[in-house]
């Protein structure tokens, strides 16, 4: 089975500061997705980003960036000059083959502050 | 381009009743469509993934004959909650996937309340 950890349950940032938010995951499959996703007060759920485990290059979106260290089982984002429609919910989730399905962390909760 | 519709966005109904919850992928065509609940300050539990022309495959402990799934095209899938009781009222979300089912692009939700 996949499990995803988020430990950070709230962050808060300044804007146009960086924030990183942390993921840690475990799955015992060579082949699978990681992906960020965000989810605003509207609660509409939005893909920021995704890698694949195959794939050594950090996978980057605009000003969010992922840290992929898969010998660590490690999938954090990096959010460069924050804004304040960055405040959200971000949940980290993961897809393998034989489960066929997402798992999703806990979420962890951003609020960018002027 | 990946536009997912759900309708109602909101609904209230009594205790007993039966609520259909649509879910629509508007430009693409989804081969598989997913379901999910959300509580409060919660994360996202799957209910159950939605293929087309097939039966839905539901996860542990959901209850297949009180969360009805129908997948009747590409574009469109249904979660009928049956005999609705106070305990069902939740943020319901589906997904679609286009690409593959790993990449799932998200409806905006349909909050059920059941008095």
């Amino acid at each position: 089975a996949q499990t995803v950890t988020q430990s950070q349950p709230e962050m808060s940032v300044q804007e146009a500061e960086t924030v990183t938010l942390s993921c840690t995951y475990d799955t015992s499959e060579s082949n699978y997705y990681l992906f960020w996703y965000k989810q605003p007060p509207s609660r509409q759920m939005i893909l920021v980003i995704r890698q694949e485990a195959y794939k050594q290059q950090n996978a980057t979106e605009n000003r969010f960036s992922v840290n992929f260290q898969k010998a660590a089982k490690s999938f954090s984002l990096k959010i460069s000059d924050s804004q304040l429609g960055d405040t959200a919910m971000y949940f980290c989730a993961a897809f393998t083959g034989t489960a066929s399905k997402l798992t999703f962390g806990t979420g962890t909760r951003l609020q960018v502050t002027l | 381009g990946a536009v997912v519709s759900q309708h109602p966005s909101r609904v209230i109904c009594k205790s007993g009743t039966s609520v259909k919850i649509e879910c629509r992928s508007l430009d693409f065509q989804a081969t598989t469509m997913f379901w999910y609940r959300q509580f409060p300050k919660k994360s996202l539990m799957l209910m159950a993934t939605s293929n087309e022309g097939s039966k839905a495959t539901y996860e542990q402990g959901v209850e297949k004959d009180k969360f009805l799934i129908n997948h009747a095209s590409l574009t469109l899938s249904t979660l009928t909650v049956t005999s609705a009781h106070p305990e069902d009222s939740s943020f319901y979300i589906c997904s679609a996937s286009r690409e593959g089912p790993d990449t799932q692009y998200f409806g905006p939700g349909t909050r059920l309340t059941v008095l």
